[in-house]
């Protein structure tokens, strides 16, 4: 059964503060790392897709990075408009063509002016 | 502009009563799904389809029925909510059910919707 493991649940930073959330996985074969962003009363946002090992992707003050077992999303400076829910996604080979994503429970961050 | 609506946004609603979230997409996607979101749980898949007249079961899918009849709508139906239903429902679309290596954010990319927030008493 695919698993995704987001931490911390909750993130309080104070403004420039830069920080790290984690997404640990495990899925019989990853096709596809999803990152979403969620503001409260809001759809989840996309953010990035990472597809393998070692691949990086960046928008402005985040960064995510994939390794075979986890991802970060590195968060430069925040600002108090990054205050939302992080997601993390995967979809697995086991999928099949259906696109289905096993979600994460998600990281609260609140940015403090 | 291109978006996923949803309606209603909110429902308060009584076990029994049946009940139709409607989504929509203006993006001539054929993959559509649903999910809803609880606290500790994460979003989780009800249904999906991956064109028109194809639909087939997500994850939680007990309680809950989907039609997919035009390519731009997908709605959920509650045949007799129960309290246990109570949660906040997305619509998702994405522009092809196929996985795609090669083509970029877009095809791999689901769009949600704004969310309906269900009660059911």
């Amino acid at each position: 059964e695919d698993q995704v493991t987001q931490s911390p649940e909750a993130l309080r930073l104070q403004e420039g503060e830069s920080s790290s959330l984690n997404c640990s996985y495990t899925v019989s074969g990853l096709r596809g790392l999803f990152w979403y962003r969620q503001d409260p009363g809001k759809g989840p946002e996309f953010l990035f897709t990472l597809y393998s090992a070692g691949e990086e992707k960046e928008k402005e003050r985040l960064k995510a990075t994939l390794t075979k077992k986890e991802s970060f999303l590195h968060i430069t400076a925040p600002k108090p408009e990054d205050s939302a829910t992080y997601l993390c996604a995967v979809q697995a080979f086991s999928s099949g063509s259906a696109r289905q994503l096993t979600f994460g429970s998600g990281t609260q961050l609140t940015v403090l002016p | 502009e291109a978006q996923v609506t949803q309606n209603p946004r909110y429902l308060i609603t009584v076990t029994g009563k049946k009940l139709t979230v409607t989504c929509s997409q203006n993006m001539n996607h054929e993959y559509m799904s649903w999910y809803r979101q609880d606290p500790g749980l994460g979003l989780r898949q009800i249904y999906y389809s991956m064109n028109v007249e194809v639909t087939d079961k997500g994850d939680v899918p007990e309680g809950y029925k989907v039609s997919r009849k035009e390519k731009r709508n997908f709605p959920l139906i509650l045949e007799s909510p129960s309290p246990n239903q109570t949660s906040l429902y997305f619509c998702a679309s994405s522009l092809s059910p196929a996985f795609s290596w090669s083509g970029g954010a877009d095809y791999n990319e689901q769009f949600f919707g704004p969310g309906t927030r269900l009660t059911v008493l």
